[in-house]
């Protein structure tokens, strides 16, 4: 048990669809961030949030869009997406993104595998 | 550009070492983590490094050279359960991560 939650943990959802994936942290964190995981790749950094406030976008499409109501919920809302959006979305909390002692060790929920048909 | 590499697969026998290599080119550097992913489940911390040389956790072992721009992470007595991903990745200068695309672990009988 990481201390870092998503649901669904399983989607399936069509084109013209909208859903939102849930992610809360449970560490007392301040900073929260959500990667795409796409098999064979490297995690690819989509958004940070650090005390509630977007400090990263990764040149995401707008169709994510990303909401952070408190440094322990975060959100992602998806709307009209492609096939090619497929892929494990994780959700990780960190201290902050400051650095800190230890580099800031980001601690990971288990992810949400999304199919778009 | 900011790269990270690491072997796809490996594939080690139960009860045996294995090394996994990772090396790294960054803007800066602030740390180099391992972390460890089984099918379907979150990466979890293994590792981190900012200093050079050896840290030991149990049978995990990590290395790590800033002059060369390299780590490895050791794995010994290997377990059935130790059949898993290993993410390599490096904090840069702006203390933004940079993955490795994991390296996949079979470990046989």
């Amino acid at each position: 048990e990481t201390g870092v939650t998503q649901t669904p943990r399983h989607l399936v959802m069509g084109m013209t669809n909208k859903k939102s994936l849930k992610c809360e942290q449970h560490l007392g964190h301040n900073a929260m961030y959500w990667y795409k995981q796409s098999a064979k790749k490297p995690l690819e950094l989509m958004f940070v949030y650090n005390f509630k406030e977007q400090t990263e976008n990764n040149s995401v499409p707008s169709r994510f869009s990303p909401e952070c109501p408190n440094s322990s919920h975060l959100f992602l809302h998806l709307h009209t997406l492609q096939p090619e959006d497929s892929a494990l979305y994780l959700c990780a909390s960190s201290q902050d993104t400051s650095g800190g002692a230890r580099g800031d060790t980001q601690y990971f929920g288990p992810g949400t595998r999304l199919t778009v048909l | 550009g900011q790269n990270i590499d690491q072997p796809t697969e490996m594939t080690a026998t139960e009860g045996a070492i294995v090394q996994i290599n990772c090396t790294y080119q960054t803007s800066g550097f602030n740390g180099l983590f391992w972390y460890q992913q089984h099918a379907g489940e979150a990466p979890t911390f293994l590792s981190y490094n900012v200093l050079d040389g050896l840290e030991e956790k149990g049978r995990f072992s990590s290395f790590l050279s800033r002059s060369k721009g390299y780590s490895y992470l050791l794995l010994k007595e290997l377990q059935m359960k130790d059949s898993a991903s290993y993410l390599c990745a490096a904090l840069d200068s702006n203390y933004q991560l940079i993955w490795g695309a994991g390296t996949k672990l079979i470990i046989k009988p």
